[in-house]
C-alpha cells in the first residue's frame, strides 16, 4: 500500500513567487491535515480539509496561504508572494475517517526561500 | 487542548527495554493518550494510542495510570531504528477538533 505521497520532496523559491506543494493521501483516506515545522521547532497545524471542503483553517496564517482538495486530484497547498520566513518543512497526512484515526503522515515537502 | 510534559531526551541501549513516560494532570475523561514518533528528516509516524487498558501493538506497548494522570510508551527492545523524537499527545474525539497538537517532545537516543 502506497502510504502519503508528498513532491516535491525539496522545493527551493526566490522572495515574491509562489510555492505549490503537493499531497496523496493514501488510498481510500479522504481526510488530509497540514502541518508546519520551522527550523528547531515543533510541527504546527495549519489546516484540514475533507474531499472539496475546509474543515478547519485555524492554524493558516491570514494572508498568502491557501489550501483545497478537489474532487479528483492531490491536495495542495499554496503560498503566494513567498518570504524567508516561509522557509520550513511542510508535512501532510491524511487519515480515513474523524473520530480518532491515527493520522498517516508523509515524508514532507522542505522549503527554502533565496 | 490539555498540555503533555515529556523530559526532554532520554538515552538507551540497544536490545534493552526503554520506558518513555508521560504527564498528563488534566487529562480529561474523554482524551485519548497518542504516541507519535518522528525519525530524522521524515515525517511523524503513528505509534500507538489507548484511553484507560494498556495496549500493545507491534511496535509497542502503552502503560496507561489507574488515575489516567500519567502514561509510559514501552519500546521492548530498542533498537538504532528507534532513535527518534517521541510525541505524547492528548485527543479528544468528542471536541470537535481533529488537528494534533505536538509539544516539544522527547528525544531518544539509542546506543550501539
Amino acid at each position: 500500500n502506497a502510504g502519503v505521497m508528498q513532491n516535491p520532496r525539496h522545493l527551493v523559491r526566490r522572495r515574491g513567487q509562489e510555492a505549490r506543494l503537493r499531497c496523496s493521501p493514501m488510498k481510500g483516506h479522504s481526510h488530509v491535515y497540514w502541518y508546519r515545522q520551522l527550523p528547531e521547532e515543533g510541527l504546527k497545524f495549519m489546516v484540514y480539509l475533507q474531499k472539496e471542503n475546509i474543515i478547519d483553517e485555524s492554524g493558516m496564517p491570514k494572508e498568502r496561504f491557501s489550501a483545497e482538495f478537489p474532487k479528483e486530484g492531490p491536495s495542495i497547498l499554496r503560498i503566494q508572494q513567498v518570504v524567508r520566513g516561509d522557509s520550513a518543512a511542510y508535512f501532510c497526512a491524511s487519515s480515513q475517517t474523524r473520530s480518532n484515526q491515527p493520522q498517516h503522515f508523509g515524508d514532507g515537502t522542505r522549503l527554502s526561500i533565496l | 487542548d490539555a498540555k503533555t510534559t515529556q523530559p526532554n531526551s532520554m538515552e538507551s541501549n540497544e536490545e534493552e527495554p526503554v520506558h518513555l513516560p508521560c504527564n498528563h494532570s488534566t487529562i480529561s475523561g474523554t482524551d485519548y493518550i497518542h504516541w507519535y514518533r518522528q525519525l530524522p528528516s521524515q515525517g511523524p509516524e503513528y505509534v500507538i494510542h489507548g484511553l484507560t487498558s494498556n495496549v500493545n501493538n507491534r511496535m509497542a506497548s502503552l502503560a496507561i495510570a489507574e488515575d489516567r494522570k500519567s502514561s509510559t510508551l514501552i519500546l521492548h527492545r530498542a533498537t538504532l531504528r528507534d532513535a527518534a523524537v517521541y510525541y505524547c499527545i492528548l485527543r479528544d474525539p468528542q471536541g470537535g477538533s481533529e488537528k494534533l497538537v505536538f509539544g516539544k517532545g522527547m528525544k531518544l537516543t539509542v546506543n550501539p
